[in-house]
């Protein structure tokens, strides 16, 4: 069946300018992570949605980042006015439940290049 | 504050070594743990997880890794790599308390044929 898919694959933008990053979770995932994962690193959380909720936002690193997931499937992470330390891979997850020990199910990711 | 520990950063092997890739967490609460691999040019994908019951948990591709509570560990083993497991490493705990994934910061893994 159809993974995590994410949307572009590969983003170049000038340093101020706003990018917007979509994924699309397995159908009926009710759970959905962001990820960062800069070059040589783990990936770091940065957001957690059930269903519509954005129970979790204690990764976004500033107000520049913004996410949402408004009908519980699509989500898109909005970073405005970007920096150049905002250059990484963006990887979203999706996982069948709510809380609990579930695997989590990765797409490919999206790398931000900030010129 | 949870946090994931790999030892090894950069693991070169010859095909049919034997492979062991250190993992140490810090986490007080219920542990559950995982290994991911990312093949070049792939996504994350899962190799095995730990959640309870018997420590020594298989995974796919003949890989398994021990939970052992006493060292807060969960290292990754295979007694004979190929060239094919070329690839990043990453260990991850779970934290219970928003069912976010913490990693260390992975291993990569090359096997010379």
């Amino acid at each position: 069946g159809a993974g995590v898919s994410q949307s572009p694959r590969y983003k170049v933008a000038k340093r101020g300018q706003d990018v917007a990053l979509r994924c699309d979770p397995i159908s009926g995932h009710v759970s959905l992570f962001w990820y960062q994962q800069a070059l040589g690193q783990g990936p770091e959380f940065l957001t957690y949605f059930q269903n519509e909720a954005q129970l979790d936002k204690s990764g976004l690193p500033s107000d520049r980042f913004f996410a949402e997931r408004p009908e519980g499937s699509v989500s898109t992470l909005k970073i405005q006015r970007t920096q150049q330390e905002d250059s990484a891979v963006y990887l979203c997850a999706s996982s069948p439940r709510g809380q609990g020990a579930y695997e989590q199910y990765f797409g490919p990711g999206t790398r931000l290049t900030v010129t | 504050a949870q946090s994931v520990s790999q030892h090894n950063h950069h693991v070169i092997l010859s095909e049919a070594a034997s492979l062991e890739l250190g993992c140490n967490y810090s986490y007080g609460g219920t542990v559950n743990l995982f290994w991911y691999v990312q093949y070049p040019g792939q996504h994350l994908q899962l190799l095995l997880k730990y959640f309870s019951g018997d420590p020594l948990v298989k995974g796919i591709k003949g890989f398994e890794a021990e939970f052992i509570k006493s060292k807060f560990s969960f290292n990754l083993r295979k007694p004979s790599v190929q060239w094919s497991d070329t690839a990043e490493y990453f260990c991850a705990v779970l934290s219970s308390n928003t069912g976010k994934l913490i990693f260390g910061q992975g291993t990569t893994l090359q096997v010379k044929p």
